[in-house]
């Protein structure tokens, strides 16, 4: 069984509009992160939070804002999308800073 | 901030030959963790690994801190072992990793 979901694994939108990135982790662990894998980059962190609360942003842009609505979840809002925004997104966790960090399946998202 | 370089890029093996991936990284790193990302996609640690040698299965680690420098050997190549793979560090400061470009192994039948 997967330990860690990320929904939709696919998601096409159209320049401009919103969408809400959802990842869940069932290990019992209380940090969670986000990364981005682009094919002009390679995977670059942006968010971590730890207990429900962010503890590092390096995402420069608000259009991206996590969303912890409970402990093991943290989603991802990006607003106003753009091409450059397509990408596939990695949401991650641990026990906070400590040792390994267990990635999930990935949302590949495209930007038309 | 930190830099982690890999190599090589690219490496084309043929089944059963061995493979050693480096890293090294440009400050001191408390951890150290080295990825198998699938064709498809999908990551997959396999070792935690901030200092020291670890083994599993066909795969052995070895970091030296001190040098900022890990390698992974891989050993009797298969070609399910194709795919990319990435080592990644992290510091105190905070519970990020800072990924590097990736090795993309092809080992071919």
């Amino acid at each position: 069984d997967p330990k860690i979901i990320q929904k939709p694994k696919y998601l096409v939108a159209v320049t401009g509009s919103e969408k809400i990135l959802i990842c869940e982790q069932y290990l019992g662990h209380n940090a969670m992160y986000w990364y981005r894998q682009s094919a002009k980059k390679p995977l670059e962190f942006m968010f971590s939070y730890s207990y429900q609360k962010l503890m590092d942003n390096q995402t420069a842009s608000s259009r991206f804002q996590p969303q912890s609505s409970k402990k093991n979840h943290l989603d991802l809002q990006i607003t106003a999308l753009k091409p450059d925004d397509s990408a596939t997104y990695f949401c991650a966790s641990s026990q906070f800073n400590q040792d390994t960090q267990y990635f999930g399946p990935g949302t590949r998202l495209l930007v038309l | 901030g930190q830099q982690v370089q890999q190599s090589p890029a690219s490496l084309v093996l043929q089944e059963g030959e061995n493979a050693e991936l480096q890293c090294n990284f440009s400050s001191t790193a408390t951890r150290l963790q080295w990825f198998y990302q699938h064709p498809g996609g999908r990551l997959v640690s396999l070792f935690y690994n901030p200092s020291g040698t670890k083994h599993t299965g066909r795969l052995t680690s070895t970091t030296v801190t001190n040098e900022r420098r890990s390698s992974l050997h891989i050993s009797s190549s298969q070609t399910t072992d194709s795919g990319t793979y990435f080592c990644a560090i992290g510091d105190n400061a905070g519970a990020k990793l800072t990924f590097g470009g990736g090795t993309r192994l092809t080992v071919r039948p």
